[in-house]
């Protein structure tokens, strides 16, 4: 069965400060996708970025940058010179292989201060 | 519509009462998924449609729960009897296509439950 962990619960850091939030995540797919979404305090959940197992090329975004590595089973996102509005929930997420549901970590709470 | 759209937004009841949770997807969006997420913990699966047709209910948790898209647009989750464990933010995703790893699923806001 798939499955997707968060070690990290929650992360406090002051703004400016990089931050990584790491993923790992467990498949017997050999080709697979994996998400990023966002949930700020407001409650929303925010698609951030999918991945196909076939890219390991590692993805920036402005800030955000994900840095995928399948010998690993690792999925981690950084965030570049972090600021305040990027305080909020984040979590990583797998399809499982039975059909359409994806499997969600249990999110990283990333609180960055002023 | 532009977005996802759950009512109602918040809904308290007392224990015993039926609930029903509305989901009104993007338009065109052929996947819809509903999700149970408590307090501190990621979304939890519970059914999801391809059209009208619900093909898989497997993170139902027992049969107080249902939920129905008659004609592959709104869909409705319903709890009868509700219990104070059933308290939660209760969730609807979509997604352009049938199932595919690919999907990208465009969250609604959530109806927030609490069971007195």
């Amino acid at each position: 069965a798939q499955k997707v962990t968060q070690a990290q619960t929650e992360i406090s850091v002051v703004e400016k400060e990089d931050v990584t939030l790491d993923c790992v995540y467990e498949t017997r797919d050999t080709t697979y996708y994996l998400f990023w979404y966002k949930q700020p305090p407001s409650g929303e959940l925010v698609f951030l970025i999918r991945r196909n197992s076939f890219d390991e090329q590692n993805e920036i975004s402005g800030r955000y940058s994900w840095n995928f590595q399948k010998s690993t089973s690792s999925f981690n996102f950084t965030i570049t010179a972090s600021q305040v509005v990027d305080s909020a929930v984040y979590f990583c997420a797998l399809p499982d292989n039975q059909g359409g549901k994806l499997i969600f970590g249990q999110g990283t709470e990333l609180s960055v201060k002023p | 519509g532009a977005g996802v759209s759950q009512s109602p937004r918040y809904k308290v009841t007392k224990r015993g009462q039926d609930v029903a949770l509305r989901c009104d997807p993007i338009s065109g969006h052929v996947s819809l998924y509903w999700y149970r997420q408590a307090l501190g913990q990621g979304p939890e699966f519970l059914t999801y449609f391809n059209y009208e047709a619900q093909q898989d209910k497997s993170g139902l948790p027992n049969d107080r729960f249902s939920a129905e898209r008659p004609e592959g647009s709104i869909s409705t989750l319903t709890i009868q009897r509700t219990e104070q464990r059933d308290s939660a933010m209760y969730r609807c995703a979509t997604g352009r296509t049938a199932y595919s790893g690919a999907n990208v699923l465009t969250f609604g806001a959530g109806s927030r439950l609490t069971v007195l």
